[in-house]
């Protein structure tokens, strides 16, 4: 089955740049989505079809991806970024088709 | 507004069965994909089932011949049957709208399924 590989952490300064990456085979062919989540919480969508903001979701958040790499951009990170976020795709050749990534958690120094 | 609410969680020995909920107001689960996903304590989201609008079926190998979603349209709701659980199935379950680009939406708050002798 499909495999996601996310780094298990990132820390960045506030007001600098975050860059999360999820790792699959030719995952460029592939809509990738994002996902944060706060301890406690359910997971919230940040970026859909891998660089689609959801409706309330600031500007500082981003996607790309290409070849074998997905990245989730955070600009100006703010305290409020602190959070576990997971990559997500559908694989439609498989039948257990949806496959998370491993989760990378962002602590905001 | 869509909300989605599980219930039917809770504490149950290794070998029984639990069924959840998942309560969905603001939307039909007979037009929509409907999942379940599960986080163990500590770790990171794994996707559990899916019901698509066709009725049809899908399950992760981990839970596959053990655990049966179905839905009741007259209710907008939908069910995960969870049979010969064991420790590792201990986890908060999520129910989830899986939108057309099979990305998830809409997802309820969790509810807690503990497998403990």
């Amino acid at each position: 089955s499909y495999v996601l590989t996310q780094a298990p952490s990132v820390s960045v300064a506030p007001g600098k740049t975050a860059s999360i990456t999820c790792g699959g085979k030719n995952i460029g062919t592939k809509s990738v989505h994002w996902y944060q989540q706060k301890p406690g919480q359910a997971p919230v969508p940040v970026i859909f079809y891998d660089s689609d903001r959801p409706s309330g979701i600031p500007e500082r958040f981003s996607g790309s991806n290409s070849g074998n790499t997905a990245t989730l951009t955070i600009s100006r990170v703010e305290a409020g970024d602190e959070a576990e976020y997971y990559c997500q795709v559908w694989d439609r050749n498989s039948d257990h088709p949806y496959v998370f990534g491993t989760g990378t958690k962002v602590t905001v120094l | 507004e869509v909300q989605l609410v599980e219930s039917g969680g809770g504490f149950i020995q290794p070998g029984g069965s639990l069924r959840l909920s998942c309560a969905a107001s603001g939307l039909s689960v007979r037009i929509n994909y409907m999942t379940w996903v599960r986080q163990a304590p500590g770790k990171g989201l794994e996707w559990v089932s899916a019901v698509y609008d066709d009725g049809s079926t899908y399950y992760a190998e981990s839970v596959k011949g053990r655990f049966i979603i179905s839905r009741d349209t007259s209710k907008d709701t939908v069910y995960l049957l969870m049979n010969s659980l064991r420790p590792d199935d201990t986890a908060i379950y999520y129910c989830a709208r899986a939108a057309a680009g099979h990305h998830f939406d809409y997802w309820g708050q969790g509810i807690l399924v503990t497998v403990s002798s």
